[in-house]
């Protein structure tokens, strides 16, 4: 079976950085995503990850190691806004194929 | 542009009911995909078409789940019978084969609830 695991929950304070990490073993790779989704609604895409490194976006990085099995998102300059569910997904194959999802890290900031 | 649309928002029925779940995927996509999520079990692949045509659907749960794609605009799943433990919010979502990350973009979920 695939395995990808995430901390259940995280707690961080506004304007401070968070980095959750997740790991996986899964029988193929071809891209590790992050996807960030609100309570009651859709997850909604981050990042991508196909070659090991940081990939940067605004105040949100996201890390691959290959060898590792290891990704973390590391989200800085906290704000409330960033109350939600951090979602790592690994695709297995090449093309439009389906992901394989961790189950999810929420993650509360607090004032 | 209009997103990914699924319909209803929100379902509730008695078991044995039969449950019908829709979805328009965005303009263009030639993927579909319909996942299912749970507390317990998180985000699952039910099934996924290429071109209307169904690829993998090794993640339906079993013969009571069904699902179509008659042409590029439209897709359904169907339960019947439902049970409770099929309750659950079921997310369409669909993607275009751009040849590097092909990101899906997900609908706003449809909540099922079998009572």
């Amino acid at each position: 079976g695939q395995n990808i695991d995430q901390p259940t929950e995280m707690t961080a304070t506004e304007g401070a950085i968070v980095q959750i990490n997740c790991t996986y073993q899964t029988s193929g790779f071809n891209g590790l995503f992050w996807y960030q989704q609100h309570a009651g609604e859709a997850p909604t895409f981050l990042s991508y990850n196909v070659l090991d490194g940081l990939e940067e976006k605004g105040r949100f990085s996201s890390f691959l190691s290959r060898s590792k099995g290891y990704s973390y998102l590391l989200l800085k300059e906290l704000q409330m806004k960033d109350s939600a569910s951090y979602l790592c997904a690994v695709r297995l194959h090449s093309g439009n194929t389906p992901l394989v999802f961790g189950k999810g890290t929420r993650l509360s900031v607090i004032a | 542009d209009a997103g990914v649309i699924q319909s209803p928002r929100h379902e509730v029925t008695e078991m044995g009911q039969e449950v019908t779940l829709r979805c328009k995927p965005i303009s263009g996509h030639n993927s579909l995909f319909w996942y299912r999520q749970t507390m317990m079990r998180g985000l699952e692949l039910l099934i996924y078409f290429n071109n209307n045509v169904p690829i993998d659907d090794s993640g339906m749960p079993e013969d009571r789940f069904s699902a179509k794609m008659p042409n590029a605009s439209f897709s359904t799943l169907k339960i019947q019978p439902s049970e409770p433990r099929d309750s659950a919010v079921y997310f369409c979502a669909s993607s275009w084969d751009r040849g590097w990350y092909n990101e899906q973009f997900f609908g706003p979920g449809t909540r099922l609830t079998v009572l």
